[in-house]
């Protein structure tokens, strides 16, 4: 079966600007999760989707964030105005109910 | 609660063993264990969801004391592929209402 995707792989962008990012999950997959590592440090939960429904959002930084999920499928994450501190590597993962996450490769965000 | 991983790094020799261990504060309903190399996506290796459960993969298991709060990885005569960092993920409630919460990693060096 295919992974989960994510893209773009890189990004680097101004502080300023705005920023997309992509996630297609693994078809079937209700559970959908948003991570950022940021410089080498641990992994850290932003935010859970359950299909189309927002279940957890308390990891999510501040209102520059918003994330979406378009009919339970794939899934959005937007920074807008970005910030040197919104570097890192932004990691997507989704799971079956219960089961292990497959990750998707990550965006490395470069915010200069 | 972020969980406590210990140690933080570890050198071995190729065949020499090694234990992770994860700690939490909180009762734990069940752990995560995964694997990353550098600059790629975490790849789940395991799930334990009982208190006492032990579970392997090839040289590589782990166990959960529900009572503890921990679970332990234990690499069996570890070969150059187990090389990475190793993260353990900690839930608190079942059915996939929370997210995981990471711990901060245990680097892992396998040399020759």
């Amino acid at each position: 079966e295919a992974g989960v995707t994510q893209f773009p792989s890189h990004s680097v962008i101004e502080k300023g600007q705005t920023v997309t990012l992509r996630c297609d999950p693994i078809s079937g997959h209700d559970n959908l999760y948003w991570y950022r590592r940021v410089m080498g440090k641990e992994i850290k939960f932003l935010l859970h989707f359950v299909k189309e429904s927002k279940q957890d959002e308390s990891g999510m930084p501040n209102n520059r964030f918003l994330a979406e999920r378009t009919g339970g499928t794939y899934s959005t994450l937007k920074v807008q105005p970005a910030e040197l501190e919104d570097s890192g590597v932004y990691f997507c993962a989704s799971s079956s109910t219960g089961g292990g996450y497959t990750f998707g490769s990550g965006t490395r965000l470069t915010v200069v | 609660q972020q969980p406590v991983q210990s140690p933080q790094a570890v050198i071995l020799r190729e065949g020499e063993d090694a234990v992770i261990n994860c700690s939490s504060s909180k009762a734990l309903y069940s752990v995560h264990w995964y694997r990353q190399k550098h600059g790629e996506a975490p790849v789940f290796l395991m799930i334990l969801l009982k208190g006492g459960e032990q579970k392997g993969h090839d040289k590589i298991s782990a166990s959960f004391n529900e009572k503890k709060q921990q679970s332990s990885l234990y690499l069996t005569a570890s070969q150059l592929s187990y090389s990475g960092t190793y993260f353990c993920g900690t839930r608190r409630s079942g059915g996939g209402a929370d997210g995981l919460t990471f711990g901060k990693g245990t680097h892992l060096i396998i040399q020759p």
